[in-house]
């Protein structure tokens, strides 16, 4: 099974929205509405921002919104905060659990 | 709160076998399965398999099949990860992380460095 496909890497200038993309194919992403996504900072373990496409868990800013369209599955943040600065994986289960590569998130 | 503490950093020889231990507390441990998921250096999050914690089934990433064993002990409301047969590109942190609806996981552990090095 192939690692869903991530940008390496976006930016924005704090208080602009950013959106990470996240294309898998028919038989994950486009199959089931469980894509999940984390945030990882340096030496950190990761934290569970979105979970079933597009629901925060409790604790989770409203800032951070998912949705899907097809095979992608897509993370918003808004508002963009220096603390957002991370790196940030979206993961979908497909009778197995396969992540993207990772996005670095640069808060300019 | 939920916690789950794993155990501390390995140094195995390639060849050998590494056994990390991820002790939970905060909730009913038979009520959610657990991941085990690696990060080699400067890389990206490799899902490992996942245990029942109510039934011990399992499901394996095909990467690992006959090389990796997940196991509980319920009286002590531990998940073991086994992983034989080490390679150098095994070089990982390892993380045990908690279900949180299903296929996503809501908490994690702070994480075991094993390093696979002659």
């Amino acid at each position: 099974q192939s690692a869903l496909t991530q940008p390496a890497s976006v930016s924005g200038s704090p208080g602009q929205s950013i959106t990470i993309s996240c294309t898998g194919t028919s038989s994950d992403v486009g199959s089931y509405n469980l894509v999940s996504w984390y945030q990882q900072h340096p030496g950190k373990a990761p934290k569970l921002m979105i979970y079933e496409g597009s629901k925060r868990p409790s604790g989770v800013s409203n800032r951070f919104s998912g949705s899907k369209s097809g095979n992608t599955a897509s993370l918003t943040i808004s508002g963009l905060q220096a603390e957002d600065e991370a790196d940030y994986y979206c993961c979908s289960y497909a009778g197995s659990v396969v992540f993207g590569g990772g996005t670095k998130l640069t808060v300019l | 709160q939920v916690q789950l503490v794993q155990s501390g950093a390995e140094v195995k020889k390639p060849g050998a076998s590494v056994k990390v231990s991820c002790k939970a507390s905060g909730y009913t441990f038979t009520s959610y399965g657990i991941s085990w998921v690696r990060q080699a250096p400067g890389q990206g999050l490799e899902w490992m398999g996942w245990i029942s914690a109510y039934n011990g089934n399992t499901n394996y990433a095909q990467k690992l099949q006959g090389r990796v064993t997940m196991t509980t002990d319920t009286s002590t409301s531990t998940a073991y990860m086994e992983l034989r047969s080490l390679r150098s590109d095994d070089t990982a942190v390892y993380y045990c992380a908690r279900d949180h609806s299903g296929y996503d996981f809501g908490y994690w552990g702070q994480g075991t460095l094993v390093t696979v090095s002659s």
